[in-house]
């Protein structure tokens, strides 16, 4: 089976850097994505990791540990217009599925 | 925009009713997965097509089924309507079936 925990909801101020937290227990691992989801719209495609260590892209870095289990999300020089909710979602692996099991979000929240 | 397009963007059915959800692929792209995403939860995966055939099924009842057509367009239909089905359903796809999934904006469907 698969279980993904992230927490719930963050707060961080405007200028600000947050990270996200992602643990997974899974049967299979082909590699992690993050999304970002605004409410009320569809997932957007963040990042993907497959090997341990750090992507960077632009203001979002993810980083990535297979022996621990764990990812985070590194969001630095917050805007308000990152208030969204951030899903760390696991590629199961076996033949024939690639199929992505999601945590429940974090909601994150900027303020002035 | 992904250039994956759903309809209709919202619906609203009665309990034993059946529903079909459509989705189009971004062009080039070979694989479909359809999630659904209830308020306040990640998205859950129901099933993967890939060139035609299901390739990978989540734990969803036979009553949620599913068909890709030639040009990778694909169909969700869901019969016997029960109230736990209302929830935002999200197609997603992918150049290849490991490639990175791309979404949709979306059906929401309310199930009265």
């Amino acid at each position: 089976g698969q279980n993904i925990d992230q927490p719930t909801e963050m707060t961080a101020t405007e200028g600000a850097i947050v990270q996200i937290n992602c643990t997974y227990q899974t049967s299979g691992f082909n590699g992690l994505f993050w999304y970002q989801q605004h409410a009320g719209e569809a997932p957007t495609f963040l990042s993907y990791n497959v090997l341990d260590g750090l992507e960077e892209k632009g203001r979002f870095s993810s980083f990535l540990s297979r022996s621990k289990g764990y990812s985070y999300l590194l969001l630095k020089e917050l805007q308000m217009k990152d208030s969204a909710s951030y899903l760390c979602a696991v590629e199961g692996a076996g033949a024939g599925s690639y199929q992505l099991t999601f945590g429940k979000g974090t909601k994150l929240s900027v303020i002035p | 925009e992904t250039g994956v397009t759903q309809s209709p963007t919202h619906l609203i059915k009665t309990r034993g009713q059946q529903v079909t959800l459509r989705c189009s692929s971004q062009s080039g792209h070979n694989t479909v997965s359809w999630y659904q995403q209830a308020l306040g939860q990640g998205p859950q995966f129901i099933f993967q097509y890939y060139r035609e055939e299901e390739n990978g099924r989540g734990n969803f009842p036979p009553r949620f089924s599913g068909l890709q057509f030639p040009n990778y367009s694909s169909e969700l239909n869901v019969n016997a309507l029960e109230l736990d089905d209302s929830a935002l359903y999200l197609c997603a796809s992918s150049f290849n079936r490991e490639e990175t999934q791309y979404f949709g904006p979306g059906t929401r469907l309310l199930v009265l």
